[in-house]
């Protein structure tokens, strides 16, 4: 089955970190873009980070960088993302989502993990 | 840094009708737009992309049209699963979302 399957939500005080990781499979990962997208509690979507099919190429939200890196290992078919100094408001669901094309499309969406930033 | 603008905020209407969505940008992002749709306690699934290309598995009833920075969603007969939030997205931009709710 196509899939992404995220984990390592947690609540979390402000200031702390975690390691969101996303497994992929069903299809070939090396071969994509791969976005974390997060969403607040009843709101929209954001979009944080962006790495390239090989992981030369990142790049990342204002709101984030600097505090968050993604990566991945495709020997491993996961993709993570290193989130520290947290905020209240990086309170989220965060997403790993596929891209299909250079316009950042996303095909395929995991089911997202719960991020909770409280003290 | 593109915004996209969605209009109404929330859509009331009745099964059978008509739904008509707006996405407005703040510059020009050409055909390239995409749309989705997310019902509660879903992930977002991908309706629309290229302004107006059905992705695979989309029903016909759905139709994206537009370009530059005006783009709309029409759902020419809401289905009961029709109802859900609408999101327009430019690249890494989202917009904020448009609720069609059942009157």
């Amino acid at each position: 089955e196509v899939q992404l399957v995220e984990s390592g939500g947690d609540v979390v005080q402000p200031g702390g970190s975690l390691r969101l990781s996303c497994a992929a499979s069903g299809f070939t990962f090396s071969r994509y873009w791969i976005n974390w997208v997060r969403q607040t509690p009843g709101k929209g979507l954001e979009w944080v980070a962006s790495i390239k099919e090989d992981g030369s190429e990142k790049y990342y939200a204002d709101a984030v960088r600097g505090r968050f890196t993604i990566s991945r290992d495709n020997a491993k078919n996961s993709l993570y993302l290193q989130v520290n100094s947290l905020r209240v408001e990086d309170t989220a669901v965060y997403y790993c989502a596929r891209v299909f094309n250079t316009y950042d499309y996303v095909d395929l969406w995991g089911q997202g993990t719960l991020v909770t930033v409280s003290s | 840094e593109i915004v996209l603008t969605q209009s109404p905020a929330t859509l009331s209407l009745s099964p059978g009708e008509r739904a008509t969505l707006s996405c407005r940008a703040s510059q020009s992002v050409s055909s390239y737009l995409a749309w989705y749709q997310q019902k509660p306690g879903q992930v977002p699934r991908l309706l629309i992309y290229d302004a107006s290309k059905r992705a695979t598995g989309i029903p016909a009833r759905f139709s994206g049209s537009g370009s530059g920075t005006d783009f709309t969603l029409t759902i020419s007969s809401l289905e009961p699963e029709d109802f859900a939030v609408y999101y327009c997205q430019h690249r890494t931009a989202f917009g904020g979302g448009t609720k069609v709710e059942i009157k």
